[in-house]
């Protein structure tokens, strides 16, 4: 058990929808990162966040938003969904934002129809 | 841009022997990280082990060793004494620091390893 808390593990909906992921990293650790796993593309970095606040951003879509709240969790908002978004969406944390080392969420299972 | 080459999609070692993963990275930093996560069935991702650029030294964990090239941007993995549950999903991974206040972790494609009984 890695500490990194990712609801929900299953999601499926339809097209036009929109959903949002949520994500609790370790107790300690201020950094959070999103990444998309689909088949086709591997592991793509969505962005980061330290305490708060955007740090790096990657290939991330106009649909996709995500932020950090206070209590550090983060969610990642995806709408206008289409098939194509169907991935596994993981969350990992890490102590810091230069620490090299990232502890990864059981990840979110996104199924869109 | 930062590339992470895994050339091998799938590879399969009887249990008890020894393989090696191979991972190349294409970069122009000269300080950054590199690491080897698995993915087993679970589809949980984990830290199998992490090396320091700066590092001459080959990082171990255990059974699992690396071998660092720094001047071939090269990083193999290599399982000893190979276990059931090392089967699993196997990626390189290059951290690097992005405008002086966020990283970002390039992952390579993953190499497939089965460890046959």
């Amino acid at each position: 058990d890695s500490g990194v808390t990712q609801t929900p593990k299953h999601l499926i909906t339809a097209t036009g929808q929109r959903v949002t992921l949520r994500c609790s990293p370790r107790s300690g650790d201020l950094s959070v990162y999103w990444y998309q796993q689909s088949l086709d593309q591997g592991l793509q970095f969505l962005i980061q966040y330290y305490n708060g606040e955007e740090r790096a951003k990657g290939n991330i879509l106009e649909r996709f938003s995500a932020q950090q709240f206070p209590d550090l969790h983060s969610e990642l908002n995806l709408s206008s969904l289409e098939l194509g978004d169907s991935a596994l969406y993981f969350c990992a944390s890490s102590r810091s934002w230069a620490d090299g080392e990232l502890f990864f969420g059981e990840g979110s299972r996104l199924t869109v129809l | 841009a930062q590339t992470v080459t895994q050339s091998q999609p799938e590879m399969s070692v009887q249990e008890a022997e020894t393989v090696t993963l191979s991972c190349t990275y294409d970069t122009s930093e000269n300080n950054y990280y590199l690491f080897w996560y698995k993915q087993p069935p679970s589809r949980q991702m984990i830290l199998v082990i992490r090396q320091e650029a700066y590092k001459q030294q080959n990082a171990t964990e255990n059974r699992f060793s690396v071998n660092f090239q720094k001047a071939a941007k090269s990083f193999s993995l290599k399982i000893s004494d190979s276990q059931l549950g090392d089967t699993a999903m196997y990626f390189c991974a290059f951290m690097k620091h992005v405008n002086n206040y966020g990283q970002n972790f390039v992952f390579g494609p993953g190499t497939r390893l089965s460890v046959l009984p």
